[in-house]
């Protein structure tokens, strides 16, 4: 299958900006996606773009795209306490079955 | 609108027996994937489906795991004969399979294999 990578784990503190980062392989990747996970619960999706785009802005969250690099991010401005979660980045192809997915970055805000 | 409905929440199987986890896709949505989430991993993929079809089933194990969406009914996941590293969560995601169109998560079920 596919490689996506995401570090482990960030921390911020409240009112701060965080910036999850993610690569991926698959050069014919066509949508990439951010969702989020909070304990006990399923995933949750935050936004998607196109693969050919390099930006979308969603009010607090900023998602980057360089696709040459072939490196995904996401910015949240303002992490709230409430952003405390796990954050996966996946990504598809509108010629493949499969979603892949990102190990997740467990996100703390700190108070 | 009902999301994906998965039950049960939380699911006590003792070594041998056998788990059969249910989900119940989005209204309108034809497709369902099944992830497997392990403590501490991110989501495993494990079987795509289509109404009474298997599309990919290349993350199953080979034995003890079967998958079915039946024409009628909820999607299936039967695991038989219960091991202690079969507990993980189980998150089945449904799709209408639009180009673009995201995965959808129900809330899983939490197998736990005493």
């Amino acid at each position: 299958g596919e490689d996506v990578e995401q570090s482990l784990f960030l921390s911020v503190r409240e009112g701060d900006s965080s910036v999850i980062n993610c690569t991926y392989t698959d050069s014919s990747s066509t949508y990439l996606y951010w969702y989020k996970q909070e304990p006990g619960a399923g995933l949750q999706l935050l936004t998607y773009i196109f693969s050919n785009m390099d930006m979308k802005q969603d009010q607090r969250l900023t998602v980057l795209l360089n696709k040459k690099d072939k490196h995904l991010s996401l910015r949240i401005a303002d992490t709230q306490t409430g952003d405390s979660a796990i954050y996966f980045c996946a990504e598809t192809s509108n010629t493949g079955n499969q979603f892949y997915f990102g190990t997740g970055t467990s996100l703390t805000v700190i108070p | 609108n009902a999301g994906v409905m998965q039950n049960p929440r939380h699911l006590v199987r003792r070594r041998g027996q056998e788990a059969r986890l249910r989900c119940s896709p989005m209204k309108g949505h034809s497709h369902v994937y099944w992830y497997r989430q392990l403590p501490e991993e991110g989501l495993k993929f494990m079987v795509y489906l289509q109404k009474e079809n298997i599309i990919d089933e290349s993350g199953m194990p080979k034995e003890r795991f079967s998958a079915e969406f039946p024409k009628e009914g909820p999607s299936i996941l039967r695991i038989q004969q219960v091991v202690r590293g079969d507990s993980a969560a189980y998150f089945c995601a449904s799709s209408p399979r639009r180009e673009g169109s995201p995965l959808h998560f129900g809330n899983g079920t939490r197998l736990t294999v005493t």
